[in-house]
């Protein structure tokens, strides 16, 4: 089956410590994004990427780094810059199209102790 | 700039019907619909673009009016699964997801 598959579920933290979610899809989308979602706030934007080697800064970068090395893949890395780490994290793709429906994975929830 | 959506959380009975509106202060390429429940990834419900054209499943309906700025997205006979939050996001330069800002989301309880 098609999706978007997101490692780990849940992940603990020390303060200072970088951390890496993974993002893997076999939809084909060319488009990726990773999204933070907190209560009560929606889903913001923290990067996208719309083809291989090449990405964007979303709304609320800061902290973040992302790379996008294959097409399936698109990793986020919770850098100790950022602030206010624990969120949960959503990652999505996209055909790419003007349409944009985005199919999103089953979410990460960062922790940081 | 954040959608304003409204209510802000909603109680039904099942089979009641509902109403979620999503206004934006800009003018408006697309409007976006998503329904997350609780844990779960949001999962697409509809779009619905400048001009007219939408696409989403048969069973939800939603209406977009350009001039005012603002979507509603309606659920009829509502059904226990249904319940969730409710997500719209914008898009105003047609860059489809790219560009797209979501509301804060709106909370629907539906109870048997």
């Amino acid at each position: 089956d098609g999706g978007i598959t997101q490692s780990p579920k849940y992940l603990f933290r020390k303060e200072g410590q970088n951390v890496t979610l993974s993002c893997e899809q076999n939809l084909n989308h060319d488009a990726m994004y990773w999204y933070r979602q907190d209560p009560g706030q929606g889903l913001r934007l923290i990067y996208y990427s719309q083809i291989v080697n090449d990405f964007q800064k979303g709304d609320i970068a800061e902290g973040y780094s992302v790379s996008r090395e294959k097409k399936e893949s698109f990793p986020l890395t919770v850098t100790s810059a950022q602030k206010n780490p624990t969120a949960f994290y959503l990652c999505a793709s996209s055909m790419g199209d003007r349409t944009g429906e985005l199919f999103f994975g089953e979410g990460s929830r960062l922790t940081v102790l | 700039q954040q959608p304003v959506q409204s209510p802000q959380a909603v109680i039904l009975r099942e089979g009641e019907d509902a109403v979620i509106n999503c206004s934006s202060s800009k003018a408006l390429y697309s409007v976006h619909w998503y329904r997350q429940k609780h844990g779960e990834a949001p999962v697409f419900l509809m779009i619905l673009l400048k001009g007219g054209e939408q696409k989403g499943h048969d069973k939800i309906s939603a209406s977009f009016n350009e001039k005012k700025q603002q979507s509603s997205l309606y659920l009829t006979a509502s059904q226990l699964s249904y319940s969730g939050t409710y997500f719209c996001g914008t898009d105003h330069s047609g860059g489809g997801a790219d560009g797209l800002t979501f509301g804060k989301g709106t909370h629907l309880i539906i109870q048997p």
